[in-house]
C-alpha cells in the first residue's frame, strides 16, 4: 500500500532562514508523482511543487525546491529565505497507478517562522 | 473565474439531518475527488470518479453518497449525521494523466459541524 511519512509534526524557523520539510514515500510502482501542498490558517489547499520519479533534476519553483533522492524514497521540501507567510501546514502528496493516480496524503508539518 | 468551487462553505446541523455538499471544476478535468480534513488535519480520501464513473470508494460509511451528473460536477450526499462527521470536506479534481503528473486542484472546503 502506498504510504507518506512526514516525521516533523511541528517546525520553527527565524524569518528569513532555510528550512527543511521531510517526507518519504514508499510505492512499489516505478511511476510516480510527488507534491508539496501548503494549507495556510485560512484553509485553502496550495499546491506548492511537483516531481516525477523519471526526473533528473531536483524541482524548484521560486523559493521552494524538492530534494528529491530516489534511492532513499525521500522528497524533501526546502524553503529558502523564510518570511511570516510561509507559517502554514505543508503536505506531501503521492499519485502512482497502483492506486488509481489518486492522491495520497502525508499527516503534514506545521511550520513556525519567527519574526 | 474559480477553478474549483463547492457550496456550502460553512453547514451546522443537528445530528440525524441529511445534508448536500455541491461541487463543480471548469478547469475540464475528467477525474473529481472527495477527501475530508479531521481535526488533526488528516487528509483522507473518500471517493473519486472519472468521467462520471466511481474508480475509488474508501471505507465510507454508505451513509454517504457520492452522485456525478456529469464530469464537471460531483455532489456529495449526506444521510443521517453523526458527531463524527465534523470535518472540512475538500472537493477536488485533476487531469489523469500517464506520468502521473497533473496536480490536484482543491476548493476551498465545506466546513461541517453536527451539533
Amino acid at each position: 500500500a502506498q504510504k507518506i511519512t512526514q516525521t516533523q509534526p511541528g517546525m520553527f524557523v527565524q524569518e528569513k532562514e532555510a528550512v527543511t520539510l521531510d517526507c518519504t514515500y514508499d510505492t512499489s510502482d516505478p511511476s510516480y508523482g510527488l507534491f508539496w501542498y501548503k494549507q495556510p490558517s485560512s484553509g485553502e489547499m496550495i499546491f506548492l511543487i511537483y516531481q516525477g520519479s523519471y526526473d533528473q533534476q531536483n524541482a524548484t519553483e521560486g523559493r521552494y525546491s524538492l530534494n528529491f533522492q530516489k534511492a532513499r524514497k525521500s522528497a524533501n521540501l526546502v524553503i529558502s529565505a523564510s518570511q511570516l507567510g510561509d507559517s502554514a501546514m505543508y503536505f506531501c502528496a503521492m499519485r502512482d497507478h497502483n492506486y488509481g493516480q489518486n492522491f495520497v496524503f502525508g499527516p503534514g508539518t506545521r511550520l513556525s517562522v519567527l519574526p | 473565474d474559480t477553478a474549483v468551487s463547492q457550496t456550502p462553505k460553512y453547514l451546522v446541523t443537528q445530528m440525524g439531518n441529511d445534508k448536500s455538499i455541491k461541487c463543480e471544476q471548469n478547469l475540464g478535468h475528467d477525474t473529481m475527488y472527495w477527501y475530508k480534513q479531521d481535526s488533526k488535519k488528516f487528509l483522507k480520501i473518500m471517493f473519486s470518479y472519472n468521467n462520471k464513473e466511481l474508480i475509488i470508494n474508501e471505507t465510507v460509511p454508505n451513509r454517504f453518497s457520492p452522485k456525478s451528473p456529469d464530469k464537471a460536477h460531483l455532489n456529495l450526499h449526506i444521510n443521517s449525521l453523526e458527531l463524527g462527521d465534523s470535518a472540512v470536506y475538500f472537493c477536488a479534481s485533476s487531469q489523469r494523466l500517464a506520468e502521473n503528473t497533473g496536480e490536484l486542484f482543491f476548493g476551498e472546503g465545506s466546513r461541517l459541524t453536527v451539533l
